[in-house]
């Protein structure tokens, strides 16, 4: 058991680029989780998977966001067009039902110049 | 719309001391989770509670959950440098498998 990993830990990107993040969850692990962390506060929930699908979305994510997750094991994080207010931190979790406690990856830190 | 209020926000003690952490909730949950986030990193579960009254120890650090699943304690004894970092509760609602999270309270133990 390898825990969740994020690729790339940090990202530096110009306003109106796109960045993808990638998230591998725990082994077996079906459900995974999306939040976003800005400096200061605590994650907000974005989106989540079990298997392949994407069963909630949250307001938080604008059409610039897409998640996928396509063969139910890793998943990526696409931002289109970024704006410097995307700058924070996006954290990955996943979890195993019926255990529903969810484990964190060390998050990838964008920033937007 | 769910919240939960974390007190104190910030926090500064001698190594030693023992102190309490409270998250408060006027929304029920099915159960409720600690981490511990270190600058740069994600949260580190501690604990999860899923009883309502519900008490678990780890080591120096006693977590409690309130008897109607809306609250919940972290209480540390003798609190040691190693315990500095920002402390997050989040609680599972009912209808959702998202973590709804608290505000956070950063804790520095000073030797």
């Amino acid at each position: 058991d390898t825990g969740v990993s994020q690729d790339p830990r940090h990202k530096i990107t110009k306003r109106g680029q796109n960045v993808t993040f990638r998230c591998d969850p725990i082994s077996e692990h079906n459900r995974l989780y999306w939040y976003r962390q800005t400096l200061g506060q605590g994650p907000e929930f974005l989106t989540y998977f079990q298997n392949e699908a994407q069963l909630e979305k949250s307001r938080l994510l604008s059409d610039r966001f897409s998640a996928e997750r396509p063969k139910g094991s890793f998943s990526t994080l696409e931002i289109q067009r970024t704006e410097q207010g995307d700058s924070a931190m996006y954290l990955c979790a996943s979890s195993q039902p019926p255990v529903l406690t969810q484990y964190f990856g060390p998050g990838t830190r964008l920033l937007v110049l | 719309t769910q919240l939960l209020e974390q007190s104190p926000q910030f926090l500064s003690i001698q190594e030693g001391e023992n102190l309490t952490v409270y998250c408060n909730s006027s929304s029920v949950f099915s159960s409720l989770q600690w981490y511990r986030q270190e600058p740069g990193e994600g949260p580190v579960l501690l604990v999860t509670v899923v009883t309502g009254g519900e008490v678990k120890k780890l080591k120096r650090l006693t977590f409690q959950f309130g008897d109607a699943r809306k609250d919940s304690s972290l209480h540390i004894t003798a609190a040691q440098p190693g315990d500095t970092g920002l402390y997050l509760c989040a609680g599972a609602p009912y209808n959702t498998d998202k973590l709804i999270f608290g505000t956070g309270t950063r804790l520095q133990v000073f030797p």
